[in-house]
């Protein structure tokens, strides 16, 4: 079945410091899946960060930033510049049907500490 | 943006007894999710339910596992009777549309004694 494998554990970074998680996925009911990062800030629900449907391409949002890499079937995800808000546990997914979120895969979330 | 709510937040309950999870989902959505995620495991995906159907279970879906939604109400999950390995957070998720992008509620967690 499909798989997504993801930084483990916890992620300490100092404010103003770049970040990135790494994640790699396997699909294999299809060869181009969909892919996505989730974020949930304490006590809320998993919110969708970013998201790209079409290999190579980049998706953004919040400062975030994460490429579709076919070659290496990984989609890691960085930010130049973090801030204490940014606090939180990330997932990478994805999902094999083309341009819709049902199937989610996840992997098994990298929480991020941010230190003053 | 559109929040989806669960409740309790944390149940405690012993092994063999029943419990119910509820959802509050979005008020315009048709579709609804329950998702489990095991400390330290990644969250998978148990059962999808519209028009007051399943409509796709999982091999997590047990058959001590059922879903309703009565009369537009709560979006619960059931488990009856819970055994140990049913101690985990479960995750409701609601959509407008089917394959539209889900909305998660905060989870609650579930702790079998």
């Amino acid at each position: 079945g499909d798989s997504v494998t993801q930084t483990e554990g916890q992620v300490t970074v100092s404010e103003s410091k770049s970040l990135i998680i790494n994640c790699t996925y396997s699909a294999t009911s299809i060869a181009y899946p969909n892919l996505f990062w989730y974020v949930r800030y304490p006590g809320e629900g998993l919110q969708l960060l970013l998201k790209v449907i079409t290999a190579g391409q980049k998706g953004s949002s919040r400062g975030f930033e994460a490429t579709y890499n076919k070659e290496t079937t990984s989609f890691h995800l960085q930010k130049a510049s973090v801030q204490e808000s940014d606090s939180a546990v990330y997932y990478c997914a994805l999902s094999p049907l083309s341009g819709s979120f049902n199937k989610l895969t996840f992997g098994a979330g990298t929480r991020l500490a941010v230190c003053p | 943006g559109p929040k989806v709510l669960q409740i309790p937040s944390h149940q405690i309950i012993d092994m063999g007894q029943m419990v119910t999870l509820n959802c509050d989902p979005v008020s315009n959505h048709l579709y609804f999710y329950w998702y489990k995620q095991i400390l330290g495991q990644q969250m998978e995906f148990l059962v999808n339910f519209y028009n007051g159907k399943v409509m796709e279970k999982s091999k997590l879906f047990k058959d001590q596992f059922s879903v309703e939604r009565p009369d537009g109400s709560y979006f619960t999950l059931k488990i009856q009777p819970t055994a140990l390995e049913d101690s985990a957070v479960y995750f409701c998720a609601s959509a407008k549309d089917w394959g539209d992008e889900q909305y998660f509620g905060p989870g609650t967690r579930l702790t079998v004694l």
